[in-house]
């Protein structure tokens, strides 16, 4: 059974850069899953960042591509997430999921994270 | 990127059947049907419930069911119980390789 989980700091401070990793277990990072972030502000829906496969592609939402970027490390067995310039916007939970692509059709995520809460304040 | 838009909130009795519609504006709502739906408790992460429109993982229970017509995708509970109170998420591509949830909708069990 595949099992995710976050860590990182849970405060920053505006302008600073958010760095989180997600920890995988029950499988390989090399394994044929892409992996993705989704974070959630406070009382609003999900708001899906990006995805990353082992080898290095990765798609992101537009909305944030210029201050994202996401990587695996297969010595680790973990993924990241990099989120530059944060602000008071990008206070929200985020999680980690493992979904599988295949001939230009991606599953939705099913495995996830437990969430870690990510607060922007000065 | 495209919306998909819920209705904030919908409610039933225990044992009743409700429907959450799900609109939006790209094929693979209106002409492939890839939409998914997530199932969210308080401070737990989402839960899949339906993928690619009608399926159901394993372990999920047949008393949810999703279905499709034109641009609007539906999620079906029947039998409504207690612990089905929570909130629903749509989910499917927004073209590119990019992806988009719904704005979610809260379930009320009366």
């Amino acid at each position: 059974q595949l099992e995710l989980q976050e860590s990182g700091p849970g405060l920053l401070r505006p302008s600073e850069t958010l760095s989180l990793t997600c920890s995988v277990s029950g499988d390989s990072v090399g394994s044929n899953y892409f992996w993705d972030w989704i974070r959630q502000a406070p009382g609003q829906a999900p708001e899906w960042i990006g995805k990353v496969y082992y080898i290095g592609r990765t798609y992101y939402n537009p909305s944030l591509q210029s201050r994202v970027t996401m990587s695996v490390d297969m010595s680790k067995n973990q993924f990241s997430l990099t989120l530059r310039s944060v602000t008071a916007a990008d206070t929200a939970v985020y999680f980690c999921a493992s979904t599988r692509c295949n001939a230009g059709y991606c599953s939705p995520p099913e495995h996830w994270g437990p969430g870690t809460l990510v607060t922007v304040s000065s | 990127q495209s919306a998909l838009t819920q209705p904030a909130s919908v409610s039933g009795s225990p044992g009743q059947s409700i429907t959450i519609s799900c609109t939006g504006t790209t094929s693979s709502v209106g002409t492939y049907n890839l939409v998914s739906w997530y199932q969210q408790h308080p401070g737990k992460a989402p839960k899949l419930l339906i993928y690619e429109g009608s399926k159901r993982p394993s372990g999920i229970s047949a008393r949810f069911s999703g279905s499709k017509s034109g641009y609007t995708a539906s999620l079906t509970i029947s039998g409504l119980q207690a612990d089905d109170e929570a909130t629903y998420f749509c989910y499917s591509s927004a073209g590119g390789n990019t992806y988009v949830f719904g704005t979610g909708t809260k379930v009320t069990v009366l």
